[in-house]
């Protein structure tokens, strides 16, 4: 079964600087999804930045981006620039290609981001 | 404004009391969730349906039942509730092919507290 692990469960930053989230997986799969969620004190999971697996370019999103290593099974995130609007729970999550349902989500980072 | 509509957004109720959760998704997608969000705990998916058939149930208390009766609209029936199930409840949705990456969708929750 896939796995999904985030071995931070609270991070902080500096306004202005730039902190990594780290993620990492575990799965037999060679094509999946990876996603970072943020959930901020709203409560509504919103989706960040998206990764497919047979891309080596790593994806980015404006402030955010990933730093994929498949085959280190490693997905951190990047955020640079941190604003205080950035302070939230985040997921990392899988999903297997061709397997629409199974979103596996890790235990979530909780950032929080210092004036 | 969400694609992913829950109501209500905050629910107190007895152990003997039955109440539902309702969740509507206005993103045309084909598959909803229901998952359970609880302090110092991973995200864990309850139940997912396809095209309205129940496809996951992760072994659930019967106290909980889903009812899917189209792809738009998605109930969480509660009964006999415990102390224990008081939590977020998030429902979500996605499409369920592998179109687009199949990114999941998550509504704003509905907080349960169980008295």
């Amino acid at each position: 079964a896939q796995t999904v692990t985030q071995s931070q469960p609270e991070m902080s930053v500096q306004e202005a600087e730039t902190v990594t989230l780290s993620c990492t997986y575990d799965t037999s799969e060679s094509d999946y999804y990876l996603f970072w969620y943020k959930q901020p004190p709203s409560r509504q999971m919103i989706l960040v930045i998206r990764q497919e697996a047979y891309k080596q370019q790593n994806a980015t999103e404006n402030r955010f981006s990933v730093n994929f290593q498949k085959a280190a099974k490693s997905f951190s995130l990047k955020i640079s620039d941190s604003q205080l609007g950035d302070a939230a729970m985040y997921f990392c999550a899988y999903r297997r290609r061709n397997y629409g349902q199974n979103f596996v989500f890790g235990p979530g980072t909780r950032l929080s981001v210092l004036p | 404004e969400t694609g992913v509509t829950q109501t209500p957004r905050h629910l107190v109720m007895g152990m003997t009391n039955k109440k539902s959760l309702k969740c509507e998704q206005h993103l045309g997608h084909n598959a909803m969730y229901w998952y359970k969000q609880s302090a110092k705990k991973p995200l864990e998916l309850m139940f997912v349906y396809n095209f309205k058939e129940q496809t996951e149930n992760n072994s659930v208390p019967s106290r909980f039942s889903p009812e899917c009766p189209n792809s738009s609209h998605l109930f969480l029936h509660l009964h006999t509730l415990q102390p224990e199930d008081s939590a977020l409840y998030l429902c979500a949705s996605s499409h369920y092919s592998d179109s687009s990456g199949n990114t999941i969708y998550f509504g704003e929750g509905s907080w349960l507290t169980v008295v």
